[in-house]
């Protein structure tokens, strides 16, 4: 069965530091990958997603995220961290076979400090 | 362009009633599936439907149920309610272009239940 691990339940970083948020993905073949963003009382906003190609994928709001096979691993990164980006972030994979079930991990919430 | 709507925002019932959640797919879309987010949790899939039948289910009971309507609108039904079922129900919605299933997922602003 899939699974979603994200190993950060919580994270705080300062205004204007980098940031790099864990996924740790198992599943069989090489799975598509979604990195989600919620804010509170709000539902789910893609902020990107890898089918296939180039390895490291761009988003929205300056995130981007690096796809490494030997790690089954889709990190999530941002150079330089705004207050705006507070919020929960899920990892999710879906089964490359036609369906489209997501299968989310656990989140991790991102605190940002002035 | 209307995003994906869900209604009610919010909604408090009793243990051992039903309750129906709505929602309307992003215009264009016509693939609907369902997430309970359990308080702390990430979202777990419930169902999906497309062309009016259920296409896939997760890990649910048959107390959970949906339907798709012509227009491509959803609603999920919950019977017998219990206190665990308490959660927000997300709606996403998705299309195939050209007969390729597409994985981008749009997800309402979802419908927070609490059974009491």
């Amino acid at each position: 069965a899939q699974s979603v691990t994200q190993p950060d339940i919580h994270i705080t970083v300062s205004e204007g530091a980098s940031l790099e948020l864990r996924c740790n993905y198992s599943y069989g073949a090489t799975p598509y990958l979604f990195w989600y963003v919620q804010s509170p009382g709000q539902g789910l906003q893609l902020l990107l997603k890898y089918f296939s190609g180039d390895t490291l994928v761009q988003g929205i709001k300056g995130f981007e995220a690096e796809f490494k096979r030997s790690q089954s691993s889709f990190n999530l990164r941002k150079p330089s961290v705004h207050w705006s980006d507070a919020a929960e972030y899920f990892c999710a994979v879906a089964p490359n076979t036609g369906f489209q079930k997501l299968v989310f991990g656990t989140g991790t919430r991102l605190l940002v400090s002035p | 362009d209307a995003g994906v709507t869900q209604s009610p925002t919010h909604l408090i019932k009793t243990r051992g009633q039903q309750v129906t959640l709505r929602c309307s797919p992003k215009s264009g879309h016509d693939t609907v599936s369902w997430y309970q987010q359990a308080l702390g949790q990430g979202p777990q899939f419930i169902f999906q439907y497309y062309e009016e039948e259920e296409r896939q289910r997760g890990n649910f009971p048959d107390r959970f149920s949906g339907h798709q309507f012509p227009n491509y609108s959803s609603e999920l039904n919950v019977n017998a309610l219990l206190l665990g079922d308490s959660a927000l129900y997300l709606c996403a919605s998705s299309s195939p272009p050209g007969g390729t299933p597409s994985y981008e997922q749009y997800f309402g602003p979802g419908t927070r239940l609490t059974v009491t």
